[in-house]
């Protein structure tokens, strides 16, 4: 166990449906990132969240979009679902530079 | 930006034999870089990291890696495979200047021959 809770870690779903992916970051660690893995992109950077507040943003979709509240868990919200969306989808959370990841979700679009 | 390349897509090699993946980063500064191991279905789980001070850093699983900032590299090895290292491996670049979100390459798929 990483530290890092992610849950669900499958989700299937249909195009055009909206699904919640949920974040739990180890204790004390103020930053959550939010990462994308898929065969043909690899793993790209989405988005990073520090005490609550939006840091950086990576290749994001608009139907995308994320937040951390106060008790700093995260969640990565996924709208308007299509086909190319399905992919592992990782957290992670960090002190610094050193980052834990989560073990994923794993969300396939039918 | 920051970039990195894994020009390796898939090695394959024999039980008890040496291993080096390689690993190139382009980034302007002093960068803070990673690797990672990924078995299949599962998550990512780091092997080593490099922040500063001695350039070889030493890992979890026998695994070593070493910083040559002449050549922007910060390739992974290990003197003997066991079976149990087939997996896939990334490399990561990240810095303070970018809030240390951590840019991957594209992975090595290291496949084991008995």
């Amino acid at each position: 166990d990483s530290g890092v809770t992610q849950t669900p870690k499958h989700l299937i779903t249909a195009t055009g449906q909206r699904v919640t992916l949920r974040c739990s970051p180890r204790s004390g660690d103020l930053s959550v990132y939010w990462y994308q893995q898929s065969l043909d992109q690899g793993l790209q950077f989405l988005i990073q969240y520090y005490n609550g507040e939006e840091r950086a943003k990576g290749n994001i979709l608009e139907r995308f979009s994320a937040q951390q509240f106060p008790d700093l868990h995260s969640e990565l919200n996924l709208s308007s679902l299509e086909l190319g969306d399905s992919a592992l989808y990782f957290c992670a959370s960090s002190v610094g530079p050193s980052y834990t990841f989560g073990s994923g979700t794993r969300l396939t679009v039918v | 930006a920051q970039s990195v390349t894994q020009p390796d897509i898939h090695i394959t090699v024999s039980e008890g034999a040496s291993l080096e993946l390689r690993c190139n980063y382009s980034y302007g500064a002093t960068p803070y870089l990673f690797w990672y191991v990924q078995s299949p279905g599962q998550g990512l789980q780091l092997l080593l990291k490099y922040f500063s001070g001695d350039t070889l850093v030493q890992g979890i699983k026998g695994f070593e890696a070493e910083f040559k900032r002449s050549q922007s590299s910060f390739n992974l090895r290990k003197p003997s495979v066991h079976w149990s290292d087939a997996a896939e491996y990334f490399c990561a670049v990240g810095a303070r200047g970018s809030n240390y979100k951590l840019t991957f390459g594209k992975g090595t798929l290291l496949t084991v021959n008995p």
